[in-house]
């Protein structure tokens, strides 16, 4: 079946490189994602990737994929402490975009 | 332009009671879905709305449904409430399905 498993905590500190990790399951998946949560607050969706693509790159944020291997990362370079908050990766499980969520992945910079 | 909004915010039902949470979709935007994320996990999808009509559902029963007006917003509605649908409610809307934008959510706690 269909899943998505991340690694679920990850601590940093400002200034250096976080790098979130997740793997997925669906090959047929057409877009992969990365939404960030705060605390009592909603998903902000923070970047996508198209599956035909290796890499993008916005700001600070790069995505890169692996198709081979099902594997997708978020790399933020210079982390901030406003970037603490959990992460989410998710993978589109069908053709009208249901998707499907790993556990997220909490992030926690220490200045 | 306003994003996704939900109301209410918060909720407190007994069990066996129902409910009705609402979503109005972010300008431009025809497609509605809705996940339920409990405490600690990742958003888990219920259904999509599009046209008024239930696209695509996810492993959820039959207590859990919803509707979609002319406007493209959205209600979901719960029966026969029980402990275990304690969790916050989230919608998100797209316009092609790519880009889901989530709103702050419904917090129900269910007593």
């Amino acid at each position: 079946g269909e899943d998505v498993e991340q690694s679920l905590f990850l601590s940093v500190r400002e200034g250096d490189s976080s790098v979130i990790n997740c793997t997925y399951t669906d090959s047929s998946s057409t877009y992969l994602y990365w939404y960030k949560q705060e605390p009592g607050a909603g998903l902000q969706l923070l970047t996508y990737i198209f599956s035909n693509m290796d890499m993008k790159q916005d700001q600070r944020l790069t995505v890169l994929l692996n198709k081979k291997d099902k594997h997708l990362s978020l790399r933020i370079a210079d982390t901030q402490t406003g970037d603490s908050a959990i992460y989410f990766c998710a993978e589109s499980g069908g053709s009208q975009g249901n998707l499907i969520f790993g556990k997220g992945t909490k992030l926690s910079v220490k200045p | 332009d306003a994003g996704v909004t939900q109301s209410p915010t918060h909720l407190i039902k007994t069990r066996g009671q129902q409910v009705t949470l609402r979503c109005s979709p972010k300008s431009g935007h025809d497609t509605v879905s809705w996940y339920q994320q409990a405490l600690g996990q990742g958003p888990q999808f219920i259904f999509q709305y599009y046209e008024e009509e239930e696209r695509q559902r996810g492993n959820f029963p039959d207590r859990f449904s919803g509707h979609q007006f002319p406007n493209y917003s959205s209600e979901l509605n719960v029966n026969a409430l029980l402990l275990g649908d304690s969790a916050l409610y989230l919608c998100a809307s797209s316009w092609t399905g790519r880009e889901q934008y989530f709103g702050p959510g419904t917090r129900l706690t269910v007593t």
